[in-house]
């Protein structure tokens, strides 16, 4: 596809539930970003990957959430026991890497837990 | 943590009138770079400016960074209605990474 795209758009989960979001960055994008979004708030990171470099989730918040990436193509965050604070819209970005390349974000998954 | 902080949080103006969004930032950077959000969802990177550089025009936009004063203004002239978003600054660069550390925002509506 021509740009960065991600699935489900909405997510509604029952607390404690497991949820795995998706990400189909753009061809040939080396780096790949995640970020949170909760309601009328900034980006907060939550993981980094570049190539085949082992990724940087310094953002992570807690040791629920992990995402893993295959190769240089799909990425999925996963989260597990959902909290209702998990609310949020996450975000997945990608680019050619590197310093000062423009970013290429995806339309998010807006994740609510009930 | 929040590496760029955008001033106002809010901006309201008519629709002719020009728009002036600030950010302030903590530590160096390499680059800085401005995007829009519409509705809460995917952003839409609008321009980038480097460090060696002091002011940047794309358009009806309008960039400048001060090194000095660890600041960029966005200012958007002719404002439009379509213009209503929320606009963020990310910086890269600081402490050698790529990773775009984005602000709060500045949520502008442009009333018609």
């Amino acid at each position: 596809g021509a740009g960065v795209s991600q699935s489900p758009s909405n997510k509604v989960t029952e607390k404690g539930k497991d949820v795995e979001l998706r990400c189909d960055p753009i061809s040939g994008h080396t780096a790949l970003y995640w970020y949170r979004q909760r309601l009328g708030q900034g980006l907060e990171f939550l993981i980094y990957f570049q190539g085949n470099s082992a990724p940087d989730k310094s953002g992570l918040p807690s040791d629920r959430f992990s995402a893993e990436r295959t190769g240089e193509s799909v990425s999925t965050l996963t989260i597990q026991r959902t909290q209702q604070e998990d609310s949020a819209v996450y975000l997945c970005a990608s680019s050619l890497g590197g310093a000062g390349t423009e970013a290429f974000f995806g339309q998010g998954t807006r994740l609510t837990v009930v | 943590s929040q590496q760029g902080e955008e001033d106002p949080q809010a901006l309201s103006i008519q629709e002719g009138e020009n728009a002036t969004m600030n950010c302030s930032y903590k530590t160096s950077i390499n680059n800085l770079q401005w995007y829009r959000q519409n509705s809460g969802r995917g952003l839409v990177h609008l321009i980038l400016i480097r460090s060696n550089e002091r002011e940047k025009h794309s358009g009806r936009l309008r960039v400048t960074l001060d090194t000095s004063k660890k600041s960029s203004s966005l200012l958007i002239t002719a404002s439009r209605a379509a213009d209503t978003a929320s606009y963020f600054c990310a910086t890269d660069g600081s402490g050698g990474s790529y990773i775009p550390t984005f602000g709060r925002g500045t949520s502008l509506i442009v009333h018609p």
